[in-house]
């Protein structure tokens, strides 16, 4: 199946600082991209979803300012979060569809970035 | 609104006992996918199955199984003779037409104990 990678796995940051986890598409280009966080035990939320050379569509309650996310090309988008604090501690997850699947409605996930702020 | 609901937040079975994960969803669309994924220990969501809602027929693959059922809105997974290598959370999804957003129940985590 298609292949999508994240990095970093792990990321342990000093509250205040900013982190950025790549979320790439190995071996098919993505037009959409999706980011998703997860808490402990809890289901996946969906954060943003990023096309291609647009800027990114948040879900409500998500701040854009805090959590910037930018898709400049066809495998790679990125997912910031800026001014961290221990609260965004969490595992967040990115996701991509193929652009050329004619199915085109099957979305693969990579392997999650666990952040940790202290 | 659409919603997915999986009541069971957790189950242990026994080593090559089966197992049944019920999902639950709520579309008003006429036109939608299910979808299973698995999330090991690791944290990677691992794609196992799509359903389109005009496709009703049932699904083998190995030991894996699902039952969509429209008339109850159900698409459960059946594990036969489960291993410990299944231990691991599984999320059923649900995508509308027209929209890429999924919207996943709240898992159900599966432990097997040797």
């Amino acid at each position: 199946g298609a292949v999508v990678s994240q990095h970093p796995s792990r990321v342990i940051c000093k509250s205040g600082t900013s982190v950025k986890i790549e979320c790439r598409s190995l071996d098919f280009q993505a037009t959409t991209m999706f980011w998703y966080r997860q808490f402990p035990k809890q289901s996946l939320m969906l954060m943003a979803t990023s096309n291609e050379g647009s800027k990114a569509t948040y879900e409500q309650g998500v701040e854009k300012d805090k959590f910037l996310i930018n898709h400049a090309s066809l495998t790679l988008s990125t997912l910031t979060v800026t001014s961290a604090h221990p609260e965004d501690s969490s595992f967040y997850i990115c996701s991509a569809r193929i652009g050329n699947d004619p199915q085109g409605n099957t979305i693969y996930f990579g392997e999650g970035s666990w952040l940790t702020v202290v | 609104a659409q919603k997915v609901t999986q009541a069971q937040t957790e189950i242990s079975v026994v080593e090559k006992e089966d197992v049944t994960l019920d999902c639950v969803y709520e579309t008003r669309d006429t036109t939608y996918y299910l979808f299973w994924y698995k999330q090991p220990p690791s944290g990677e969501l691992v794609f196992l199955i799509r359903r389109n809602s005009f496709d009703e027929q049932n699904e083998i693959s190995g030991r894996y199984s699902w039952n969509f059922q429209k008339s109850t809105s159900s698409f459960n997974f059946t594990i036969t003779a489960s291993q410990v290598v299944d231990s691991a959370v599984y999320f059923c999804a649900l995508k509308g037409s027209g929209t890429y957003k999924y919207i996943f129940g709240t898992g159900t985590r599966l432990k097997v104990l040797a």
